[in-house]
């Protein structure tokens, strides 16, 4: 069954560093979104991504991140300058189709410390 | 401020069983409601969703029931198995091209032997 990968599974991180996650979604998909969890709390939507540009952001999604699909194939997630409320796991999913059956990725845990 | 959540935390039920998860929601404007199960370690995973203008959908082993009177949600499981043990999140679709998805804390369902 095609899967969502997400690398690195798991990225510690210095304060004021950048990280670049990265995630291949599903081939033939073309809605693709990042999602984030804080432990313990509520999965919640960081940005979406169609026809090569951002069609809705949260307002979690401030300067410090942006959003690339620099190839066919990979979908990256940048924050420039991490702070420690960033600590986080950090999901990619990817849709075929406008509905609500996303595929997600395994996520990254990205720690800042 | 949030619309999704969920009455129970945790849920632990013997196998065999049938499971009842519960969500409250606020947003009368929802389109769909969805549930996602989410196994250790994973992503969350697409179990079934609900237009807002249904009462009743079922799928494999599974049924959610939507009452818009009281704005309560709940997915049923049949026949429990370990394997069902995971997160399960309630989550809304307010509508708008990018289905945007927002979650609901989340309550652990355990399926004792």
């Amino acid at each position: 069954e095609p899967e969502v990968t997400q690398t690195p599974s798991h990225q510690v991180t210095q304060m004021g560093q950048e990280v670049i996650l990265r995630c291949v979604p599903i081939s033939n998909h073309l809605y693709f979104y990042w999602y984030r969890q804080i432990l313990g709390q509520k999965v919640e939507f960081l940005v979406s991504f169609y026809n090569n540009e951002i069609s809705e952001k949260s307002e979690i999604f401030d300067d410090q991140f942006s959003v690339e699909r620099p190839d066919g194939s990979n979908f990256t997630l940048k924050i420039r300058s991490t702070k420690l409320e960033d600590s986080a796991m950090y999901f990619c999913a990817s849709n075929r189709d406008r509905d609500n059956s996303y595929t997600f990725g395994s996520g990254t845990r990205l720690t800042v410390v | 401020g949030e619309s999704v959540g969920l009455h129970l935390p945790t849920l632990s039920v013997q196998e065999g069983d049938n499971s009842i998860i519960n969500c409250a929601y606020s947003n009368s404007a929802s389109d769909y409601f969805i549930w996602y199960k989410q196994e250790s370690g994973k992503g969350p995973q697409f179990i079934i969703d609900i237009r807002s203008n249904m009462d009743k959908r079922q799928g494999q082993r599974v049924t959610v029931l939507l009452n818009k009177t009281v704005k309560h949600l709940s997915l049923q499981i049949a026949a429990t198995q370990p394997g069902d043990s995971a997160v399960y999140f309630c989550a809304e679709n307010r509508g708008g091209s990018n289905y945007k998805l927002t979650f609901g804390k989340g309550t652990l369902l355990t399926v004792n032997p």
